[in-house]
Formats: C-alpha cells, structure tokens, sequence
C-alpha cells in the first residue's frame, strides 16, 4: 500500500509569507502528526491530529497551525514565515486506538526554505 | 520535564565488533520507548519498541526503567547498519513522541 505523502517537497520562500504544506497519510490510518526537523533542535513535534481534532500540541508559536480533513489527509500552515522556519516538516500517520503507543510511519517530508 | 538523552552524536565502530547506543529518558507515566532509524536517503522508520521484545536485524533494546535508559544493543556490527538512529519516548495511544537528537552510526570495513 502506499506509504505516507507529503506535498510539496521543497519550497522556498520569503520572510513574511506564509506556506502551506500537505500530507496523506497511509489508507486506514486515522492519526496524523507533524514534526518539525532541524540540525540545531532535533525533531520536534508541532501537533496531532485524530478524526479532524487536534488531540496534541507541541511547544510551538501560534503561528504554526494545522488542520485535518474527514478523509484523514492534513494540512499545516505556518505564517508570517521567519529565517528560524528553514527546516524539514515531517509528518507521520498511525493507527491511533490499537493497545501500544502508536507506531509512526514517517513521510518524506518537506523541506522549507526562508529568505 | 520530559526529555530523552542520547550522549554520543558519532559512533564509530569497526564491521564486527559490538555496538552500543545509548539512551536515557526522563518522562511521567508510563512510557512507551522506540528506536527509529534513518539510513542514507531514506525515510524515518521505525527499528523496534520496547514492548514488542523482538530483535530487528539483530539489535535488541531493553528497557530499564530504575535507571531510566534504552539502550540499543547489536553484537556483531554490519557496514548497512550504518545510519542516523533516533532514540523516542512517548504515552500510550499518542502520536506524539519526544526524540534525542539522534546518534550517527558508524561502521567501518
């Protein structure tokens, strides 16, 4: 089956814009969640996402929001961009509700570029 | 606060020889402990969680919860193991994860 989707997978914009990235997580997984990847900070998450709720919130400025559809596939946005944006965002779709801890299955990400 | 600690950024080993990653957390509740791995061009994936107990192309994790540490475990090192290895802390029935910062490992001819 396919794996998890994230469109675009680079960009690059300008301080002050915003951006809006896409993913489509694996058919049947209803959890989607979002992390932010730098070489200074690691992986970070931002948000959860669970049957269109967001059930997690990472330490992030409200700038950073996200959103998810009834078909499972989510959106973040992140506005009034800043040179500290530049990173990679990953997102990571699971079958939420299974005993364990989800098991993440990672995109590809998209990598962001802030001039 | 919650906070997983991975000590070394490069580990560098000889093909053969034993393999060691370490991992401390510090987290509330009851933790749900993973080893990703990201090998070169590839995607973030997952190597094994604690709770399945099982060996993935050879290493082994247990979970030590009095000195708070997962530590991977491989004893004889293979050049493909070479890769970005992520050690993760997170709750039950959450897609939310708390990462180190990851060790590279090495493994030379």
């Amino acid at each position: 089956k396919a794996g998890v989707t994230q469109t675009p997978r680079y960009l690059i914009k300008t301080r002050g814009q915003q951006v809006t990235l896409s993913c489509s997580p694996i058919s049947g997984h209803r959890s989607v969640s979002w992390y932010q990847q730098t070489p200074g900070q690691g992986l970070q998450f931002l948000f959860e996402y669970f049957s269109e709720t967001q059930r997690n919130k990472g330490n992030f400025p409200g700038r950073f929001s996200g959103r998810q559809f009834s078909n499972s596939r989510s959106e973040m946005n992140v506005s009034t961009l800043e040179l500290g944006d530049s990173a990679l965002y990953l997102c990571a779709s699971s079958l939420r509700g299974l005993s364990g801890a989800n098991v993440l299955t990672f995109g590809a990400g998209s990598r962001l570029t802030v001039l | 606060a919650q906070r997983v600690t991975q000590p070394e950024k490069l580990l560098s080993v000889f093909k053969g020889a034993p393999v060691e990653l370490k991992c401390n957390y510090s987290y509330s509740g009851s933790p749900e402990l993973f080893w990703y791995v990201q090998y070169s061009r590839q995607r973030l994936q997952l190597l094994l969680r604690h709770i399945s107990r099982e060996s993935i192309k050879g290493f082994t994790a247990d979970l030590n919860k009095g000195e708070t540490s997962f530590h991977l475990k491989k004893p004889f090192a293979q050049e493909e193991d070479s890769a970005m290895y992520y050690c993760a802390v997170g709750s039950s029935n959450t897609g939310k994860l708390i990462f180190g910062q990851g060790t590279t490992l090495q493994v030379k001819p």
